[in-house]
């Protein structure tokens, strides 16, 4: 069994679309989180969320709303995708808040908006 | 602000010992993480230190100076599967607001 997946692995779009990524771990963990990949490998945390709640949003533009049905969820929504968005997002979950809680991710969704 | 900084690429062989540096300047410290990462695939959990000192674990050991803002990841007995990216993650905060370095790209020749 997969401990976090994510749905689709692959994405293509047009410019101006809107989309959605899909995220659900079994580990029964209490946070989880989005990540972008650029192209220059660099990662960066979007947003994290802990029971349900939104804990950490980095400096992301409000084109992106992130959702968490429940524990084990956290779907992120991108609306008007740009060239800019092209990237790997990842998402991950982790026990708690605790820092020395290793976090799990998911097998990304390779974004390309043409 | 947040800085981390890793050698973008290296090369060592197969059966060596190699030692990957991170530095980092953060605005508070909470714990060091580094991930591996193969091409196309997630980063993978390897180690976890918050306590100055090495920490070993199997062929990999990491290594924690709070008072240099440095950490290194040592790979013993290297093997070709062991090509990857590594990557340095630091906590400044509570919370797991995870800064990630840039990573660094283990090429392991036979």
């Amino acid at each position: 069994d997969t401990a976090v997946s994510q749905t689709p692995k692959y994405l293509v779009t047009q410019m101006g679309n809107d989309k959605s990524i899909k995220c659900e771990q079994n580990l029964g963990h209490d946070t989880m989180y989005w990540y972008k990949q650029d192209s220059k490998k660099f990662l960066k945390i979007m947003f994290s969320y802990n029971n349900k709640e939104l804990i950490i949003n980095e400096t992301v533009p409000n084109r992106f709303s992130p959702k968490s049905p429940d524990k084990a969820h956290l779907n992120l929504h991108i609306n008007s995708l740009e060239l800019g968005d092209s990237a790997v997002y990842f998402c991950a979950s982790s026990q708690g808040l605790a820092e020395s809680n290793e976090q799990f991710f998911g097998p990304g969704t390779r974004l390309t908006v043409l | 602000g947040q800085n981390i900084d890793q050698p973008t690429e290296m090369t060592a062989t197969e059966g060596a010992i190699v030692q990957i540096n991170c530095t980092y300047q953060t605005s508070g410290f909470n714990g060091l993480f580094w991930y591996q990462q193969h091409a196309g695939e997630a980063p993978t959990f390897l180690s976890y230190n918050v306590l100055d000192g090495l920490e070993e674990k199997g062929r990999f050991s990491s290594f924690l100076s709070r008072s240099k803002g440095y950490s290194y990841l040592l790979l013993k007995e290297l093997q070709m599967k062991d090509s990857a990216s590594y990557l340095c993650a630091v906590s400044p905060s509570y919370g797991q607001n995870f800064v990630f370095g840039p990573g660094t790209r283990l090429s392991v020749l036979p």
